[in-house]
Protein backbone atom coordinates (compact mmCIF):
# COMPACT_ATOMS: atom_id res chain seq x y z
CA UNK A 1 0.00 0.00 0.00
CA UNK A 2 0.96 3.51 -0.74
CA UNK A 3 1.19 6.24 1.73
CA UNK A 4 1.82 9.89 1.18
CA UNK A 5 2.22 12.56 4.76
CA UNK A 6 2.30 15.98 4.09
CA UNK A 7 2.70 17.13 8.23
CA UNK A 8 2.10 20.89 7.89
CA UNK A 9 -1.86 21.66 7.60
CA UNK A 10 -1.16 25.88 6.89
CA UNK A 11 2.11 27.89 6.22
CA UNK A 12 1.32 31.57 6.53
CA UNK A 13 4.11 33.60 5.14
CA UNK A 14 4.89 37.60 3.99
CA UNK A 15 5.40 38.47 0.58
CA UNK A 16 8.83 37.92 -0.48
CA UNK A 17 9.82 34.69 2.31
CA UNK A 18 10.99 31.38 1.21
CA UNK A 19 8.96 28.81 2.37
CA UNK A 20 9.35 24.77 2.13
CA UNK A 21 6.41 22.13 1.86
CA UNK A 22 7.34 18.98 3.33
CA UNK A 23 6.16 15.54 1.75
CA UNK A 24 6.96 12.09 3.28
CA UNK A 25 6.26 8.87 1.02
CA UNK A 26 5.61 5.22 1.95
CA UNK A 27 6.01 2.59 -0.96
CA UNK A 28 7.46 -1.03 -1.04
CA UNK A 29 7.75 -0.80 -5.05
CA UNK A 30 11.29 0.25 -6.71
CA UNK A 31 9.55 2.29 -9.42
CA UNK A 32 6.87 4.91 -8.73
CA UNK A 33 6.45 8.52 -9.41
CA UNK A 34 6.09 11.67 -6.84
CA UNK A 35 3.95 14.76 -8.16
CA UNK A 36 3.13 18.22 -6.85
CA UNK A 37 0.11 19.81 -7.71
CA UNK A 38 -1.39 23.49 -6.73
CA UNK A 39 -4.96 23.78 -5.85
CA UNK A 40 -6.35 27.69 -6.40
CA UNK A 41 -9.47 28.53 -4.77
CA UNK A 42 -11.18 27.41 -8.33
CA UNK A 43 -10.93 23.74 -7.35
CA UNK A 44 -8.86 22.77 -10.32
CA UNK A 45 -5.72 20.88 -9.57
CA UNK A 46 -2.90 22.23 -11.41
CA UNK A 47 0.30 19.92 -12.06
CA UNK A 48 3.70 21.40 -11.07
CA UNK A 49 6.10 18.78 -11.23
CA UNK A 50 7.22 14.67 -11.61
CA UNK A 51 9.60 12.72 -10.79
CA UNK A 52 10.43 9.41 -10.77
CA UNK A 53 12.36 6.76 -8.78
CA UNK A 54 15.01 6.55 -10.44
CA UNK A 55 15.86 10.21 -10.97
CA UNK A 56 17.06 11.86 -7.48
CA UNK A 57 18.24 14.92 -9.30
CA UNK A 58 17.37 18.11 -7.95
CA UNK A 59 15.25 20.57 -10.41
CA UNK A 60 14.44 24.33 -10.08
CA UNK A 61 12.31 25.54 -12.25
CA UNK A 62 11.95 29.82 -11.95
CA UNK A 63 10.97 30.26 -8.26
CA UNK A 64 10.20 26.37 -7.66
CA UNK A 65 12.32 24.18 -6.51
CA UNK A 66 12.24 20.60 -5.39
CA UNK A 67 14.33 18.22 -3.36
CA UNK A 68 13.91 14.06 -3.80
CA UNK A 69 15.49 12.01 -1.13
CA UNK A 70 14.77 8.73 -1.87
CA UNK A 71 17.08 7.91 1.38
CA UNK A 72 14.46 9.72 3.62
CA UNK A 73 11.33 9.03 1.20
CA UNK A 74 10.82 13.06 0.88
CA UNK A 75 9.87 14.73 -2.04
CA UNK A 76 9.85 18.46 -0.58
CA UNK A 77 8.72 21.80 -2.46
CA UNK A 78 10.25 25.29 -2.11
CA UNK A 79 8.93 28.38 -3.44
CA UNK A 80 11.73 31.58 -3.40
CA UNK A 81 10.21 34.82 -2.59
CA UNK A 82 6.80 33.99 -2.13
CA UNK A 83 3.92 36.01 -4.07
CA UNK A 84 0.31 36.37 -2.69
CA UNK A 85 -0.24 34.51 -6.35
CA UNK A 86 1.06 31.33 -4.73
CA UNK A 87 -1.60 30.99 -2.38
CA UNK A 88 -3.27 27.55 -2.85
CA UNK A 89 -3.44 24.52 -1.55
CA UNK A 90 -0.43 22.30 -2.47
CA UNK A 91 -0.67 18.21 -2.80
CA UNK A 92 2.30 15.90 -2.83
CA UNK A 93 0.75 12.23 -4.80
CA UNK A 94 1.99 8.49 -5.34
CA UNK A 95 1.82 6.87 -8.36
CA UNK A 96 2.68 3.54 -8.89
CA UNK A 97 2.15 1.92 -12.18
CA UNK A 98 1.00 -1.15 -13.14
CA UNK A 99 0.72 -2.90 -16.36
CA UNK A 100 -2.92 -2.15 -16.29
CA UNK A 101 -3.69 0.98 -14.21
CA UNK A 102 -2.15 3.48 -11.91
CA UNK A 103 -3.70 5.58 -9.34
CA UNK A 104 -2.42 8.77 -7.49
CA UNK A 105 -2.58 8.61 -3.83
CA UNK A 106 -2.31 11.80 -2.50
CA UNK A 107 -1.50 13.61 0.95
CA UNK A 108 -3.89 16.24 3.25
CA UNK A 109 -2.42 18.71 1.63
CA UNK A 110 -0.49 22.09 2.70
CA UNK A 111 -2.54 25.13 2.53
CA UNK A 112 0.01 28.28 1.75
CA UNK A 113 -0.94 31.56 2.73
CA UNK A 114 0.94 34.29 1.48
CA UNK A 115 0.17 38.11 2.79
CA UNK A 116 1.31 41.23 1.88
CA UNK B 1 -7.29 22.16 -27.44
CA UNK B 2 -9.99 21.70 -24.70
CA UNK B 3 -8.86 20.75 -21.82
CA UNK B 4 -10.84 17.93 -19.02
CA UNK B 5 -14.50 19.06 -19.16
CA UNK B 6 -16.98 18.30 -16.38
CA UNK B 7 -20.63 18.36 -16.20
CA UNK B 8 -22.68 19.96 -14.17
CA UNK B 9 -19.98 22.34 -11.96
CA UNK B 10 -22.14 22.39 -9.06
CA UNK B 11 -25.29 19.84 -8.39
CA UNK B 12 -27.27 20.17 -5.14
CA UNK B 13 -29.03 16.34 -4.50
CA UNK B 14 -31.27 15.03 -1.35
CA UNK B 15 -30.21 11.51 0.26
CA UNK B 16 -31.53 7.99 -1.35
CA UNK B 17 -31.15 10.30 -4.68
CA UNK B 18 -28.75 9.02 -7.60
CA UNK B 19 -26.62 11.19 -9.39
CA UNK B 20 -25.10 10.56 -12.52
CA UNK B 21 -21.63 13.46 -13.34
CA UNK B 22 -20.24 13.70 -16.95
CA UNK B 23 -16.42 14.09 -17.84
CA UNK B 24 -15.11 14.67 -20.99
CA UNK B 25 -10.94 13.81 -21.70
CA UNK B 26 -8.50 15.79 -23.23
CA UNK B 27 -7.79 15.40 -26.62
CA UNK B 28 -6.36 12.15 -27.46
CA UNK B 29 -6.59 10.58 -23.80
CA UNK B 30 -7.96 7.64 -23.50
CA UNK B 31 -7.80 6.54 -20.16
CA UNK B 32 -10.16 8.48 -17.19
CA UNK B 33 -9.63 8.54 -13.59
CA UNK B 34 -12.39 9.59 -11.26
CA UNK B 35 -11.28 10.95 -7.27
CA UNK B 36 -13.58 12.01 -4.23
CA UNK B 37 -12.36 15.24 -2.74
CA UNK B 38 -14.27 15.72 0.99
CA UNK B 39 -13.66 19.39 2.25
CA UNK B 40 -10.10 19.88 3.96
CA UNK B 41 -8.74 16.25 2.41
CA UNK B 42 -6.77 15.18 -0.34
CA UNK B 43 -8.71 13.53 -3.60
CA UNK B 44 -9.09 9.89 -3.37
CA UNK B 45 -8.94 7.96 -5.86
CA UNK B 46 -12.55 5.78 -6.74
CA UNK B 47 -11.72 4.32 -9.94
CA UNK B 48 -10.25 4.23 -13.47
CA UNK B 49 -11.23 3.21 -16.59
CA UNK B 50 -9.27 2.08 -20.01
CA UNK B 51 -11.32 0.48 -23.11
CA UNK B 52 -14.43 0.82 -21.68
CA UNK B 53 -13.48 -1.32 -18.78
CA UNK B 54 -12.94 -0.56 -15.19
CA UNK B 55 -9.33 -1.35 -14.33
CA UNK B 56 -8.49 -0.10 -11.05
CA UNK B 57 -10.68 0.24 -8.14
CA UNK B 58 -10.15 2.56 -4.75
CA UNK B 59 -12.04 1.78 -1.41
CA UNK B 60 -15.61 2.94 -2.22
CA UNK B 61 -18.47 0.93 -2.00
CA UNK B 62 -21.22 -0.34 -4.95
CA UNK B 63 -22.90 2.07 -5.03
CA UNK B 64 -20.07 4.32 -7.09
CA UNK B 65 -20.45 3.19 -10.48
CA UNK B 66 -18.98 4.13 -13.80
CA UNK B 67 -18.86 3.72 -17.21
CA UNK B 68 -16.61 4.70 -20.14
CA UNK B 69 -17.65 5.39 -23.96
CA UNK B 70 -16.22 4.34 -27.30
CA UNK B 71 -15.02 8.38 -27.66
CA UNK B 72 -13.41 7.80 -23.93
CA UNK B 73 -16.14 10.25 -22.46
CA UNK B 74 -16.58 9.00 -18.96
CA UNK B 75 -19.48 9.25 -16.47
CA UNK B 76 -19.73 8.43 -12.79
CA UNK B 77 -22.78 7.35 -10.85
CA UNK B 78 -23.56 7.38 -7.36
CA UNK B 79 -26.72 5.68 -5.80
CA UNK B 80 -28.69 6.34 -3.00
CA UNK B 81 -26.73 9.02 -1.41
CA UNK B 82 -25.36 9.79 1.51
CA UNK B 83 -24.97 13.07 3.16
CA UNK B 84 -21.06 12.22 3.15
CA UNK B 85 -20.84 11.50 -0.23
CA UNK B 86 -21.14 15.32 -0.26
CA UNK B 87 -17.41 16.55 -2.55
CA UNK B 88 -15.52 17.81 -5.02
CA UNK B 89 -15.90 15.05 -7.80
CA UNK B 90 -12.82 14.91 -10.05
CA UNK B 91 -11.88 13.16 -13.14
CA UNK B 92 -8.50 12.48 -14.73
CA UNK B 93 -7.31 12.16 -18.08
CA UNK B 94 -4.55 10.79 -19.22
CA UNK B 95 -3.03 8.57 -22.51
CA UNK B 96 -2.10 5.16 -22.69
CA UNK B 97 -0.07 2.61 -20.18
CA UNK B 98 1.35 2.76 -17.65
CA UNK B 99 -0.48 6.09 -16.82
CA UNK B 100 2.19 8.38 -15.91
CA UNK B 101 0.49 11.83 -15.76
CA UNK B 102 -2.89 12.20 -15.48
CA UNK B 103 -4.43 15.71 -16.05
CA UNK B 104 -7.50 17.09 -13.94
CA UNK B 105 -11.01 19.01 -15.05
CA UNK B 106 -12.35 21.60 -13.13
CA UNK B 107 -14.14 19.24 -10.81
CA UNK B 108 -18.34 18.68 -10.11
CA UNK B 109 -19.35 20.02 -6.12
CA UNK B 110 -22.03 17.64 -4.91
CA UNK B 111 -23.88 19.06 -2.17
CA UNK B 112 -26.15 16.29 -0.52
CA UNK B 113 -28.66 17.24 2.01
Amino acid sequence: AQKVTQAQTEISVVEKEDVTLDCVYETRDTTYYLFWYKQPPSGELVFLIRRNSFDEQNEISGRYSWNFQKSTSSFNFTITASQVVDSAVYFCALSVPTGTASKLTFGTGTRLQVTL
Amino acid sequence: DAGVTQSPTHLIKTRGQQVTLRCSPKSGHDTVSWYQQALGQGPQFIFQYYEEEERQRGNFPDRFSGHQFPNYSSELNVNALLLGDSALYLCASSFGFPVIEQFFGPGTRLTVL
